[in-house]
């Protein structure tokens, strides 16, 4: 069965420091994965996508297919990027629209 | 372009009443999903649509739910019946075709009493 698993519900770090979150998946095809983050009294928005490869706001994140793993790593936190980040696979056979999403990781970036 | 669209931000029913929810995508995206999300719980898919066609509701509860795109006008999911099961916050998101980044609303807040 297709699973996003985040098993942190909270991650609280400071300033400075580095940031991982995890998230694991199940899924039997080629997976397509995601990290979307919901800022304070905002809607939920795409952070990064794997197959773009980019670094977004100093995140980068990649696909381990061996450990079935998709970590959202940055190396200095900033206090902007307290935030909920939630875990995404599409399992669409290609509509990107089409998700799973984990249960989401709160990040606090303490001063 | 104001982003996609959601109306109410805050809906309360009494046991029995039915819910309508409205998502007006954004400008130039023909594509709409609708997603659900529980308490302390990820989102969860519900429902793909295009305009006048549903393609993809295999998330959508057999009983009670339903949902339409039609060549005019917001799409609507409407829940029939509510239950207090049924409170939850209901996201819309929209896409300009399958492959394209989607876009979330602002969500609607059901609360059944």
């Amino acid at each position: 069965a297709q699973r996003v698993t985040q098993p942190e519900k909270l991650l609280s770090v400071f300033k400075g420091a580095p940031v991982e979150l995890k998230c694991n998946y199940s899924y039997s095809g080629s997976p397509e994965l995601f990290w979307y983050v919901q800022y304070s009294r905002q809607r939920l928005q795409l952070l990064l996508r794997h197959i773009s490869r980019e670094s977004i706001k100093g995140f980068t994140a990649d696909l381990n297919k061996g450990e079935t793993s998709f970590h959202l790593k940055k190396p200095f936190a900033q206090e902007e990027d307290s935030a909920m980040y939630y875990c995404a696979l599409s399992y669409g056979s290609g509509n990107t629209g089409k998700l799973i999403f984990g249960q989401g990781t709160t990040l606090q970036v303490k001063p | 372009n104001a982003g996609v669209m959601q109306n109410p931000r805050h809906l309360v029913r009494r046991r029995g009443q039915e819910a309508r929810l409205r998502c007006s995508p954004m400008k130039g995206h023909s594509h709409v999903y609708w997603y659900r999300q529980l308490p302390e719980e990820g989102l969860k898919f519900m429902v793909y649509l295009q305009k006048e066609n549903i393609i993809d509701e295999s998330g959508m509860p057999k009983e009670r739910f339903s949902a339409e795109f039609p060549k005019e006008g917001p799409s609507i999911l409407r829940i029939q019946q509510v239950v207090r099961g049924d409170s939850a916050a209901y996201f819309c998101a929209s896409s300009a075709d399958l492959a394209e980044e989607l876009f979330f609303g602002s969500g609607t807040q059901l609360s059944v009493l």
